[in-house]
């Protein structure tokens, strides 16, 4: 159930954009990206919803195919601030119990982001 | 205002040795949460509480892992007998609401080395 992320790691210089992708063979309710810098808290970026309602920065922006069950986190001129392991973590429906906490995240995208 | 704060934010524990791990969320959030998060990993789910009900602790490894929430506000995750697979970062996370629609907040974690 754990979903895909793709690539594993990217490097961009300053100014460069960034596509970060998930994907999970389980039909999703939404799905959430979060970015962790080395020893740090995961820190919020968005949330994607079924039905196309999104909540996040405004810097950042990202799309969710509910049929193919995917999302994509766009990165446009980047900053040396955006470095950091990029994970998604994805709500599934038909949880039991009503269970739409249950976060399973991938196993993350390494982003460097080079003067 | 102030975030999740989890302590120790490192730990080294002997094989055998029964250890305790604190976390603070922010307050008035309803929702607190553990992750294990193994190196090179993203988070992975353990246990759920919301006030001082733990609903969910399905991702708990084994009967050696305990969480409380006593008066729901302050948890601790209490591992007993520590095995080296138990090295990890643990992370704690609260949310207001537990739902498709919140983010979670995380803690900066506690690492800690099973030897």
């Amino acid at each position: 159930q754990q979903p895909v992320q793709s690539p594993q790691a990217v490097i961009l210089r300053e100014g460069e954009d960034a596509v970060i992708n998930c994907s999970s063979s389980k039909a999703l309710y939404s799905v959430h990206w979060y970015r962790q810098k080395h020893g740090e808290a995961p820190v919020f970026l968005m949330i994607l919803l079924k039905g196309g309602e999104q909540k996040g920065h405004d810097k950042i922006s990202a799309s969710f195919n509910e049929k193919k069950q995917q999302s994509s986190l766009y990165l446009t001129a980047s900053q040396l601030s955006y470095s950091g392991t990029y994970f998604c973590g994805t709500l599934l429906r038909g949880g039991s119990g009503g269970s739409n906490y249950k976060l399973t995240f991938g196993k993350g995208t390494l982003l460097t982001v080079n003067p | 205002g102030a975030g999740v704060s989890q302590s120790p934010r490192y730990k080294v524990a002997k094989r055998g040795q029964d250890v305790a791990l604190r976390c603070d969320p922010i307050s008035g959030h309803v929702s607190l949460f553990w992750y294990q998060q193994a190196l090179g990993q993203g988070p992975e789910f353990l246990t759920y509480f919301q006030n001082e009900a733990q609903l969910d602790k399905s991702g708990l490894p084994s009967d050696r892992f305990f969480a409380e929430r006593p008066e729901g506000s302050v948890s601790t995750l209490k591992i007993q007998r520590t095995q080296q697979e138990d090295s990890a970062v643990y992370l704690c996370a609260s949310s207001t609401v537990a739902d498709l629609y919140n983010e979670q907040f995380f803690g900066p974690g506690t690492r800690l080395t099973v030897l």
